[in-house]
């Protein structure tokens, strides 16, 4: 039972435009949600979080935006660079430290 | 401050055998975590240590265990390796609940 979905396993983006990741979640009890990063051969590294009592966050060139009740969160990056390319995996936790993770999504970002 | 630091960065193991897998997390951090990467998998939570104590578990057999020392460093045993354990092990620590997780570079364990 995949509790956090990343439909998309790919994606491809030209640099300077937008790149959107798209995360659905099925259990109505997280409440704290994270993007990771990870390139191949490392861990994955923190991006952004966002709160169940907001609706969207905002980092720089990183936007998640939260919509409850559809369950579902995503990611913006504006302007997409070549050093974008990576695995983005979104996650989810209730009230415990337990993050339970999508399956990823490959995102190219080309010249 | 370092960041998460995982030995060894890779194993090779036999089928049978026992492995453990140590990382030492960030300064200052308590909550250490584990997971699991496996290609078609993503990331699966193996368990967390808080202070010492288990606090979560994940949906893994009695042959994956861990613990946590007082310096907040940890290890994870698994036992009777099976080819299916083949995988890349990633600690992750934490200030605790509520926190983001500052993942490790990972161990690679290949079992033959």
């Amino acid at each position: 039972d995949q509790q956090v979905k990343q439909n998309s396993p790919s994606l491809s983006v030209q640099e300077g435009r937008i790149s959107i990741l798209n995360c659905d979640y099925t259990n109505s009890m997280f409440d704290y949600f994270l993007w990771y990063k990870k390139y191949p051969a490392e861990g994955p590294t923190f991006l952004i979080s966002i709160s169940s009592i907001k609706d969207k966050n905002e980092d720089g060139r990183f936007t998640v935006f939260l919509n409850k009740s559809a369950k579902h969160l995503s990611l913006h990056i504006v302007p997409s660079q070549p050093g974008d390319s990576a695995v983005y995996f979104c996650a989810a936790s209730d009230l415990t430290d337990k993050l339970i993770f999508g399956t990823g999504t490959r995102l190219q970002v080309f010249p | 401050k370092a960041g998460v630091t995982q030995t060894p960065r890779y194993l090779i193991k036999t089928r049978g055998q026992q492995v453990t897998l140590s990382c030492s997390p960030i300064s200052g951090h308590r909550s250490v975590s584990w997971y699991q990467q496996t290609p078609g998998q993503g990331l699966q939570f193996l368990f967390e240590y808080f202070s010492e104590t288990q606090r979560n578990k994940g949906n893994f057999p009695g042959r994956f265990s861990g613990r946590q020392f007082s310096n907040s460093r940890s290890e994870m045993n698994v036992s009777t390796l099976e080819l299916g354990d083949s995988a890349l092990y990633l600690c992750a620590s934490s200030p605790g609940t509520g926190y983001e997780q500052y993942f490790g570079p990972g161990t690679r364990l290949t079992v033959t």
